[in-house]
């Protein structure tokens, strides 16, 4: 069965330092992989995807991911967090052939120390 | 870009009442979707509607939930008697299509407390 694991539940970093993510899939064929992002009363807004091609994946905002199979990683990186990163983040699978049903992490609250 | 509307923002609520939320998804969009999540765990999938029918629900869509869309602009979760652990943040989304190559787009959500 489709699953996901972002095994830090908060981070802190100071504004201008690098992020990374952890997200971990389990996934039985090839996934389509997802990070969306929550700040405060907004919704959740779509970061990047991967499906195929070119595991290092570009998105909004600056943030990149890369999609390393043998690991059944999906991790998302910044290289220079703003303070405005400051939000919930949430990696996802697709469940199957279609899109609509996605499984969610935990998510990982980022806290940005100016 | 394009938003999903979601109303109210947070909603009290007693054990045992009714409660209907409320969604406005995006004017072109066919396919809709509720999730939810529940304080300190995953975002989970509830259901899904096209063509004013469930395309899929999940082991958590019982009999005590319904969804329709009963005006071509509204789309609603409706919980017949609330439980304390239907206490949760409900989110509302929406797709034009489900090419797995198409975006979902999420309301804020509606914050249920069952008291």
């Amino acid at each position: 069965a489709q699953s996901v694991t972002q095994p830090d539940i908060h981070i802190t970093v100071s504004e201008g330092a690098s992020l990374e993510l952890r997200c971990n899939y389990s996934y039985g064929a090839t996934p389509y992989l997802f990070w969306y992002v929550q700040s405060p009363g907004q919704g959740l807004q779509l970061l990047l995807k991967y499906f195929s091609g070119d595991t290092l994946v570009q998105g909004i905002k600056g943030f990149e991911a890369e999609f390393k199979r043998s690991q059944s990683s999906f991790n998302l990186r910044k290289p220079s967090v703003h303070w405005s990163d400051a939000a919930e983040y949430f990696c996802a699978v697709d469940g199957g052939s279609t899109l609509g049903r996605l499984y969610f992490g935990r998510g990982t609250q980022l806290t940005v120390w100016p | 870009e394009p938003e999903v509307t979601q109303t109210p923002s947070h909603q009290v609520t007693q054990m045992g009442q009714e409660v209907i939320l409320r969604c406005v998804p995006i004017s072109n969009h066919l396919y809709f979707y509720w999730y939810r999540q529940i304080l300190g765990q995953k975002v989970e999938f509830l259901v899904s509607f096209y063509n004013n029918e469930i395309s899929e629900k999940s082991e958590i869509f019982d009999d005590q939930f319904s969804v329709e869309r009963p005006d071509g602009s509204n789309f609603t979760l409706k919980i017949r008697s609330t439980k304390l652990e239907d206490s949760a943040m409900y989110f509302c989304a929406s797709s034009l299509d489900t090419l797995r190559d198409e975006k979902l787009f999420f309301g804020s959500g509606t914050q249920l407390s069952v008291l």
